[in-house]
């Protein structure tokens, strides 16, 4: 069955520090996002992204945050300085075109780590 | 702004002894109610998807429901391979290409043998 692979699993990184995350989407899907879950807390929604451009973001998602499909199997996500708040799981989901209540489908997540 | 609030937060049960699980949601206009199951260290697995008042659906030993307000999960004669955190998301009614989704806090359920 087709899944949404992400890496590394983990990342270790200095506070400051830029970090990309990196998501190969199911294949022939349009629509991708990204969300996080810091530890205990709820899966929270970060940004939305379509047809090359971002859809819908959060606040969370401030200009620290950029997304960039660099190619056409890649979806990554860039944080370019980071803070110790940042240290959550990273999901990546992606959905498929037609009925627009497809599921989203996640990956297994980074867990970004900040010293 | 849309909420979703799960209850319990935790739930011991013993296998074969049947449950369920709530979801309260409060949301603009729903346009689907979804959950998901997510084991430790992995993503959120989708179970199903619910539309609109009245409908079920079913997998197994789940059975997923909906009113205007809520939705229940119920485990039927769970097994200890059913113990997992269950998820469940709003999607509102269209408002941009993204529909995001808005999480509750997930029931962690844990199946004794």
């Amino acid at each position: 069955e087709p899944e949404v692979t992400q890496t590394p699993s983990h990342q270790v990184t200095q506070m400051g520090q830029e970090v990309i995350l990196r998501c190969v989407p199911i294949s022939n899907h349009l629509y991708f996002y990204w969300y996080r879950q810091i530890l205990g807390q709820k899966v929270e929604f970060l940004v939305s992204f379509y047809n090359n451009e971002i859809s819908e973001k959060s606040e969370i998602f401030d200009d620290q945050f950029s997304v960039e499909r660099p190619d056409g199997s890649n979806f990554t996500l860039k944080i370019r300085s980071t803070k110790l708040e940042d240290s959550a799981m990273y999901f990546c989901a992606s959905r498929g075109t037609g009925d627009s209540n497809q599921p989203q489908h996640f990956g297994d997540g980074t867990r970004l780590s900040i010293l | 702004e849309d909420q979703v609030t799960q209850s319990p937060e935790a739930l011991r049960l013993q296998e074969g002894e049947s449950s369920s699980l709530n979801c309260s949601y409060t949301v603009s206009g729903l346009r689907g109610l979804f959950w998901y199951r997510q084991d430790p260290g992995k993503g959120p697995e989708f179970l199903f998807t619910l539309y609109s008042a009245g409908e079920e659906k079913e997998k197994e030993r789940l059975k997923a429901t909906l009113t205007k307000k809520e939705s229940f999960l119920h485990i039927t004669a769970p097994k200890p391979e059913d113990s997992a955190t269950y998820l469940c998301a709003v999607r509102p009614t269209f408002k941009a290409a993204g529909n995001k989704l808005t999480f509750g806090g997930g029931t962690r359920v844990l199946v004794k043998p």
